[in-house]
């Protein structure tokens, strides 16, 4: 009964070189977030997806970032030509439904992965 | 979504109950509250949700006020594992999946 995982855990760049960030979902989601956390700042939402679809990148940056959730596979946060900025925790989180009757989607979150750009 | 206020910090003995209050003064009547927790830069926990009863789980008991201007989340009986940051959030039910984390209550509790 694994929860949500996310690897690496942690990750370290140079300037312009690229991360890539997994998150396998709950066994059972299909809707999966990104969430980053720069240092002693609260969760900024990034993207929702569902399966092979981008619903919501509003919080993406519009450069350097993309996101992916394949039909196999875990979703892939990407950046590319990373920047010092970039450095921050990103979380991954899934959910079972996009809400309903008996309240909001409870979002189930990994351990973040933690991005340090030299 | 209505915005929330919440306390910077808060301390608490071990043993004791830790109160955090919640106020979001602008919610509408489909907005449900929602708790958090993050402890130590982890991922976020779900703690409890509800609409306008109250509510208790095996974590802890929400209590929102009868106009629904403000909630208190209540950990019965603190411990120092539930030192975290708690983030109150109030959002719609369907369709909904934006979440927004303020800077929440930073609890402290104390041997």
């Amino acid at each position: 009964n694994a929860g949500v995982m996310q690897n690496p855990r942690h990750l370290v760049r140079r300037r312009g070189q690229e991360a890539r960030l997994r998150c396998s979902p709950m066994k059972g989601h299909s809707h999966v977030y990104w969430y980053r956390q720069l240092p002693e700042e609260g969760l900024k939402f990034m993207v929702y997806l569902q399966k092979e679809n981008i619903i919501d990148e509003s919080g993406m940056p519009k450069e350097r970032f993309s996101a992916e959730f394949p039909k196999e596979g875990p979703s892939i946060l990407r950046i590319q030509q990373v920047v010092r900025g970039d450095s921050a925790a990103y979380f991954c989180a899934s959910s079972s439904t996009s809400g309903g009757s008996s309240g909001a989607n409870v979002l189930t979150f990994g351990a973040g992965s933690r991005l340090t750009v030299l | 979504d209505a915005k929330t206020t919440q306390p910077t910090s808060m301390d608490c003995a071990e043993g004791r109950a830790a109160n955090l209050p919640c106020n979001h003064s602008t919610i509408s009547g489909n907005e449900y509250v929602y708790w958090y927790r993050q402890i130590h830069s982890q991922g976020p926990q779900y703690i409890i949700h509800g609409l306008k009863n109250n509510e208790t789980n095996e974590m802890a008991s929400l209590i929102i006020t009868e106009d629904r201007k403000s909630s208190t989340l209540i950990l019965p009986h603190a411990t120092l594992r539930d030192t975290a940051v708690y983030y109150c959030i109030v959002i719609k039910a369907s369709g909904t999946y934006k979440y927004i984390f303020g800077t929440g209550t930073r609890l402290k509790v104390l041997a």
